[in-house]
């Protein structure tokens, strides 16, 4: 079992929806990622979160460090927003300071 | 520079070569980290460093991949007598420092076995 497990695995929504991706994980950590994957390859970082909620146009993020639990909302969706979104962990534990990714939310929005 | 530069951004080698993989990082940065992505996949962790210090390299897949940052800047990831399953995106990201800071990924270099 991955530490870090994302659903679903593939999204295909219509211009306008309103989108939800979900990032699970295992491990006690100090910060969470979610970072977007253009389909040209590049990795954009699009918010850190170690608590609560945060807002970036139409993008919001919210974690529950309780749960162990994080999603990635956007709001009135766009084709623009076409990418796969990578939810990334820091674990707080040891003396390591690495990223742990989950595999990634293929998201298509069509016209 | 301005972002995290990666060099060569393509690289087709035959089985057995060498290949040596750069990463300038962002001015300033202190950590550096090293992920390989296979297609369809998510990163996975190679190595990372803290100035020139190797912190972490339990992600190196075995004794032929290395890596560098001798002055605290510029890092090389070495891959020695490559193989076809080596074949795979080779990303370097940098941050101020490690913890909570926000990571900054290169375009990354498409590494083709043949």
């Amino acid at each position: 079992k991955n530490e870090v497990e994302q659903s679903p695995q593939n999204l295909t929504a219509q211009e306008g929806e309103f989108i939800t991706i979900n990032c699970s994980y295992s491990v006690g950590i100090s910060a969470l990622h979610w970072l977007q994957q253009h389909p040209g390859g590049g990795i954009v970082s699009l918010f850190m979160l170690s608590s609560g909620k945060k807002k970036h146009g139409r993008l919001i993020a919210t974690i529950n460090i309780q749960e162990k639990h994080s999603s990635l909302h956007i709001t009135a969706s766009h084709p623009r927003d076409s990418a796969v979104y990578i939810c990334a962990v820091l674990p707080n534990t040891g003396t390591a300071s690495k990223l742990t990714f989950g595999t990634g939310t293929r998201l298509q929005v069509t016209l | 520079g301005a972002g995290v530069s990666q060099s060569p951004r393509y690289k087709v080698t035959k089985r057995g070569q060498d290949v040596a993989l750069r990463c300038d990082p962002i001015s300033g940065h202190v950590s550096l980290y090293w992920y390989r992505q296979a297609l369809g996949q998510g990163p996975e962790f190679l190595t990372y460093f803290n100035y020139e210090a190797q912190q972490d390299k339990s992600g190196l897949p075995n004794d032929r991949f290395s890596a560098e940052r001798p002055e605290g800047s510029i890092s090389t990831l070495t891959i020695q007598r490559t193989e076809q399953r080596d074949s795979a995106m080779y990303r370097c990201a940098s941050s101020l420092g490690t913890g909570g800071n926000t990571i900054y990924f290169g375009e990354g270099s498409w590494l083709t076995v043949v």
